[in-house]
């Protein structure tokens, strides 16, 4: 119930392809999803989050696709860049519940 | 404005030792969370602390405990360390309690190795 599962492990993307990472959740009362960046050696960053009263979020090269009656949301980064190289961490939380990540997915944009 | 700063960054004990390690949060930030990360099991949620409360614990055995001080610098403990110990150990501080809608601020890390 308070698990929020990511795909896929690992992802190889030509330098100016599309990444797409997707995430589900099966709690209903999730009401904010994040996404987290984290580099070797760093601590995790947040990268953009939406909630389920918008189907789309965009920032930049960086896009959440929300479905909340499929309970799942995904991250897209267009114009993918060898410095967009990282692990992404998706997450779900609640009010007075700690965040719940997703187990990750390394993300390699080859030159 | 300075992040989240984590001691130590590295340390290396063996099984059946105790560790300390330590978070100070960003200036103004009350809340501060503490996860376990590893290879296989990415982010496990340890426990949260705002204003000196534990507010939220994680499925952590009891060898594994925190507090917070009144200025919000936490420390995390843990006692009769296992080999399955080792990993990263995060600090995340942030303005408003968890689940809030509040931005969780990562430290580096301590990176610790049970041996």
């Amino acid at each position: 119930q308070q698990q929020v599962k990511q795909s896929p492990q690992s992802l190889i993307v030509q330098k100016g392809g599309i990444s797409i990472i997707n995430c589900a959740y099966e709690n209903t009362a999730f009401d904010y999803f994040p996404w987290y960046q984290q580099f070797p050696g760093k601590g995790p960053a947040l990268l953009i989050a939406i909630r389920p009263d918008v189907s789309e979020k965009k920032e930049g090269r960086f896009t959440i696709s929300f479905n909340k009656s499929a309970k799942q949301f995904s991250l897209h980064i267009m114009d993918s860049q060898p410095g967009d190289s990282a692990t992404y961490f998706c997450a779900a939380s609640m009010l007075g519940q700690n965040f719940v990540f997703g187990p990750g997915t390394r993300l390699s944009v080859l030159p | 404005k300075a992040g989240v700063t984590q001691t130590p960054r590295y340390l290396i004990k063996t099984r059946g030792q105790q560790v300390t390690l330590s978070c100070s949060p960003i200036s103004g930030h009350r809340s501060v969370s503490w996860y376990q990360q590893t290879p296989g099991q990415g982010l496990q949620f340890l426990f949260e602390y705002f204003s000196e409360t534990q507010r939220n614990k994680g499925n952590f055995p009891g060898r594994f405990s925190g507090r917070q001080f009144s200025n919000s610098r936490s420390e995390m403990n843990v006692s009769t360390l296992e080999l399955g110990d080792s990993a990263l150990y995060l600090c995340a501080s942030s303005l408003r309690p968890s689940g809030d809608g509040g931005e969780l601020f990562f430290g580096e890390g301590s990176r610790l190795t049970v041996l």
